[in-house]
């Protein structure tokens, strides 16, 4: 089935400490990519967006993904995280059925920054 | 406010009762989706208006789930005779432009109402 597979459910990391959060996509042709959190008591807000051209895509808050095709992977990754950075992670996929009319989402993944 | 406003927060449904639960976008936003969201999950699709135009309904799952956006502003998502299955948070977000694949706008997001049924 078609669907938005993010790998980790729970993240624990202390201040400073390097992240990466997996998503992979099974959806054929050309997609839309995006990546949505929400912090604690929060709505869901973008953080950042792929459409197309360098498959390196810089977002708010020192966040950045890398698109890389043939894996059908949208990773996210932050160099050194901060307590701030503490919330829910979505990544989403904007599939050519239907029109690219709606964002698939993946189940989150919950990061935990210790200080 | 400026953001997307929904209401009621929480609501609390016996078995087998009507709810309504209501979306006020961004002013101007021409693209309004309901999500569902259930424990522990991401957000589900359900439906998507283009103004006041219903354009994709397949993530309804059932015919118990109705929604509306009548003058294409404030939009109701409306569920028949609630099933314990229904709990969950529904969410309401807007776009300023209508989705294609070269111009999908960013979606903004009001809190949800959540919804339980006993």
């Amino acid at each position: 089935a078609q669907s938005v597979s993010q790998h980790n459910h729970h993240v624990i990391l202390s201040e400073a400490a390097s992240l990466e959060l997996g998503c992979n996509y099974s959806y054929g042709g050309t997609v839309n990519l995006f990546w949505y959190v929400q912090y604690p008591g929060q709505h869901l807000q973008l953080l950042l967006k792929y459409f197309s051209g360098d498959p390196l895509v810089k977002g708010i808050k020192g966040f950045e993904a890398e698109f890389i095709k043939s894996k059908f992977s949208f990773n996210l990754r932050k160099p050194s995280v901060q307590w701030s950075d503490t919330a829910e992670y979505f990544c989403a996929v904007n599939p050519p059925s239907g029109g690219y009319n709606k964002l698939i989402f993946g189940a989150g993944t919950r990061l935990a920054v210790h200080p | 406010g400026a953001g997307v406003s929904q209401s009621p927060r929480y609501k609390v449904a016996k078995r087998g009762q009507d709810v309504a639960l209501r979306c006020d976008p961004i002013s101007g936003h021409v693209s309004l989706f309901w999500y569902q969201q259930a424990l522990g999950q991401g957000p589900e699709f359900l439906t998507y208006f283009q103004n006041e135009a219903q354009l994709d309904k397949s993530g309804l799952p059932s015919d118990r789930f109705f929604a509306e956006r009548p003058e294409g502003s404030v939009s109701t998502l409306k569920i028949q005779r609630t099933q314990q299955e229904d709990s969950a948070v529904y969410l309401c977000a807007s776009s300023l432009i209508a989705q294609g694949r070269a111009n999908t706008g960013e979606l903004f997001f009001g809190e949800g109402s959540r919804l339980t049924v006993l």
